[in-house]
């Protein structure tokens, strides 16, 4: 299986400051055929299902705020909110999709 | 709008069996694949496989081949997860969501169906 490791686990942030939460995969999530990263991010927040914000590592999801955006660089991986909001205090998850599917451990965003 | 609507909560002993549903809606039922995730409290979300109800065909995890089943009842629009022998591992939280293909990511989920099982 692929390994997906998250860095931070946990940060606390004011409003309106940047926010990187960052992803490290064990192998490449870059597929051969298309060139296309197989990563997705997910938002979390308590006692709600999985919300998606980006796939393709950087390709936003319909609804979602352009604060939030990602890039990659080789197995490297960065989801950044721009201007953190209220809202935005939740678990984040990132999932490679290249080999079936695995999550990393998670980061929690919380306002300062 | 996609709406994809699990079963109730279940208290399972261990070695027991838990079936849970998920009816999707909004959506042609048919041209995308449901999938199975898991997310134990405090632990990372676990993918437990996928199903493509038009024809069938699904894929495990590796991990849960032989106590996995993943099935669909068309007519319904409805996916269903069966796992056997049950431990105390198994207690989370199992989420449906829709694929947006074979081995992609998934951009609606259910709301969660929790299973707890303790003697």
């Amino acid at each position: 299986d692929i390994v997906m490791t998250q860095s931070p686990d946990s940060l606390a942030v004011s409003l309106g400051e940047k926010v990187s939460v960052n992803c490290k995969s064990s192998r490449t999530v870059v597929s051969t055929s298309n060139n296309k990263i197989h990563l997705a991010w997910y938002q979390v927040k308590e006692g709600q299902p999985p919300k998606l914000l980006l796939y393709w590592a950087s390709t936003r999801a319909i609804g979602v705020p352009d604060r939030f955006s990602g890039t990659a660089s080789g197995t490297d991986f960065t989801l950044t909110i721009s201007r953190l909001e209220a809202e935005d205090a939740a678990l984040y998850y990132c999932q490679q999709y290249y080999a079936t599917a695995t999550f990393g451990q998670g980061t929690k965003v919380e306002i300062k | 709008q996609v709406r994809l609507e699990q079963s109730g909560p279940q208290v399972k002993e261990p070695g027991a069996s838990v079936k849970l549903s998920c009816q999707a809606s909004g959506y042609n039922f048919l041209k995308w694949p449901i999938y199975w995730v898991r997310r134990a409290p405090g632990q990372r979300p676990e993918w437990l496989g996928w199903i493509k109800p038009e024809t069938g065909v699904t894929l495990h995890s590796e991990a849960h081949r032989g106590r996995l089943t993943l099935t669909t009842d068309t007519s319904r629009s409805t996916a269903y997860m069966e796992l056997g022998r049950l431990t105390s591992d198994d207690s989370a939280t199992y989420y449906c969501a829709r694929g947006a293909g074979a081995n992609f990511w998934c951009d609606n989920w259910g709301q969660g169906t929790q299973v707890s099982v303790s003697s």
